[in-house]
């Protein structure tokens, strides 16, 4: 049983498309999170958020505490959006729960 | 950036031999954290640490140590590194306990068990 369940798992979109990620959870939590990880690279914080909504550039996150749910919308996506993108959740004791991804493509 | 370092960020090692991977971070953060990154899983929680000599396991600890004899490092031991083993580990630094708090991550660590 996956406590933070993520689709889709793989995307692939031209460039200049607008892309949802998407993020469920099953667990009480404090904040989501969404982190994003290139190719062989480390792992980035991009958003944490605990209600309503977050703007960073051509990024927002926004999370519906009742549904238990979290979208992470890119705008005018651009080939160096390309990665993979993690929802994770956490609570107190920083307990964390992680997605397995989803792996964006954005083609030029 | 937060500053973390990983180290080696590379290593290709034979099964039953011993393994110690370094993180290495001058947030001056109390919380440290090992993750493994395997394909199909998120990331799963090796050990934590929650200050100097003190740490506690997480659900896939089977097989490893660690120690934290500074703030600043906290090392992670593979007993006699397994197949099974071979993963990408992710070191993670967080200020505090509360479940608001960032994390923050290192640039990950591919160990590769032969």
């Amino acid at each position: 049983k996956n406590e933070v369940e993520q689709s889709p798992q793989n995307l692939t979109a031209q460039e200049g498309e607008f892309i949802t990620i998407n993020c469920s959870y099953s667990v009480g939590i404090s904040a989501l999170h969404w982190l994003q990880q290139h190719p062989g690279g480390g792992i980035v914080s991009l958003f944490m958020l605990s209600s309503g909504k977050k703007k960073h550039g051509r990024l927002i996150a926004t999370i519906n505490i009742q549904e238990k749910h979290s979208s992470l919308h890119i705008t005018a996506s651009h080939p160096r959006d390309s990665a993979v993108y993690i929802c994770a959740v956490s609570s107190s004791g920083n307990q964390f729960y992680f997605g397995t991804g989803t792996s964006l493509t954005v083609i030029p | 950036d937060a500053g973390i370092t990983q180290s080696p960020r590379h290593k290709v090692t034979e099964t039953g031999t011993p393994v110690t991977l370094r993180c290495h971070q001058t947030e001056n953060h109390r919380y440290m954290y090992w993750y493994r990154q395997d394909p199909g899983h998120g990331l799963r929680l090796i050990h934590y640490s929650y200050g100097v000599k003190d740490t506690d396991k997480g659900e896939v600890s089977d097989g490893y140590s660690v120690s934290r004899s500074k703030t600043e490092d906290f090392l992670l031991t593979l007993e006699s590194a397994t197949s099974s083993q071979t993963s990408v580990y992710f070191c993670a630094i967080s200020e505090s306990s509360r479940g608001n708090t960032e994390a923050f991550f290192g640039q990950g660590t591919r160990l590769t068990v032969v």
